[in-house]
């Protein structure tokens, strides 16, 4: 089956540094792509969202890219700060859309060292 | 504060027990999820409910059962449980189940089978 992947699964970076976690899916019917965040001991928290018909979509601190044609998405988090220190994955839905569809990645554990 | 309200946070519980997973949603959502979350492995959907109907069920062991009385609460009665169960259990709401709005994920219940 179709399956989202992360690259790495940890990222060390030094507070203040800018960090990219990088996602590749499989699914070429992908259409929509979702970052979520989880700190220890708590659920995932909606970062960041984007359609296909886009390849850049920015937030506070964070861009989220898409590379449709090699299948990549990454997030980056500008400045980051030790409150980033969580796991970041990846999640996708094809066209046809809803909240059942969609497939999560496994995650990349980001450590921000002081 | 997610939106989304589980309880109990933690549950130790022998496998001849019978407990209950409580979630409750103040989103206003119409749609409503139970995950699986083990040690890395991706997010496991488990159950879907979309206006108080159940609209899926990802061949999940009958020793699950999900229970929606309004599109507020949703719960997870457990009996017969096994070691390998042990997880923890995410409850997610959306906006609608069709089309492309992101789930908002309680904190979760972390099930300890013993």
């Amino acid at each position: 089956g179709e399956s989202v992947g992360l690259h790495l699964p940890t990222l060390s970076v030094q507070e203040g540094d800018n960090s990219i976690i990088n996602c590749a899916y499989s699914n070429s019917a992908s259409d929509y792509f979702i970052w979520y965040k989880q700190e220890s001991g708590k659920g995932p928290q909606f970062i960041i969202d984007i359609r296909s018909n886009m390849d850049k979509r920015q937030g506070q601190r964070v861009t989220v890219l898409l590379n449709k044609t090699v299948k990549h998405l990454s997030l980056q988090i500008a400045a980051t700060q030790p409150g980033d220190s969580a796991v970041y994955f990846c999640a996708e839905s094809p066209l046809t859309g809803g909240g059942n569809k969609l497939t999560f990645g496994t995650g990349t554990q980001l450590k921000v060292e002081l | 504060e997610t939106g989304v309200t589980q309880t109990p946070r933690h549950l130790v519980m022998g496998m001849t027990n019978k407990k209950s997973l409580k979630c409750e949603q103040h989103l206003g959502h119409n749609a409503m999820y139970w995950y699986k979350q083990s040690a890395k492995k991706p997010l496991e959907l488990m159950f879907v409910y979309s206006l108080e109907e159940r609209v899926e069920n990802n061949s999940v062991p009958s020793r699950f059962s999900p229970e929606c009385p309004n599109s507020s609460h949703l719960f997870l009665h457990l009996h017969t449980l096994q070691p390998e169960d042990s997880a923890l259990y995410l409850c997610a709401s959306s906006q609608v189940m069709g089309g492309n709005s992101p789930l908002h994920f309680g904190n979760g219940t972390r099930l300890t089978v013993t």
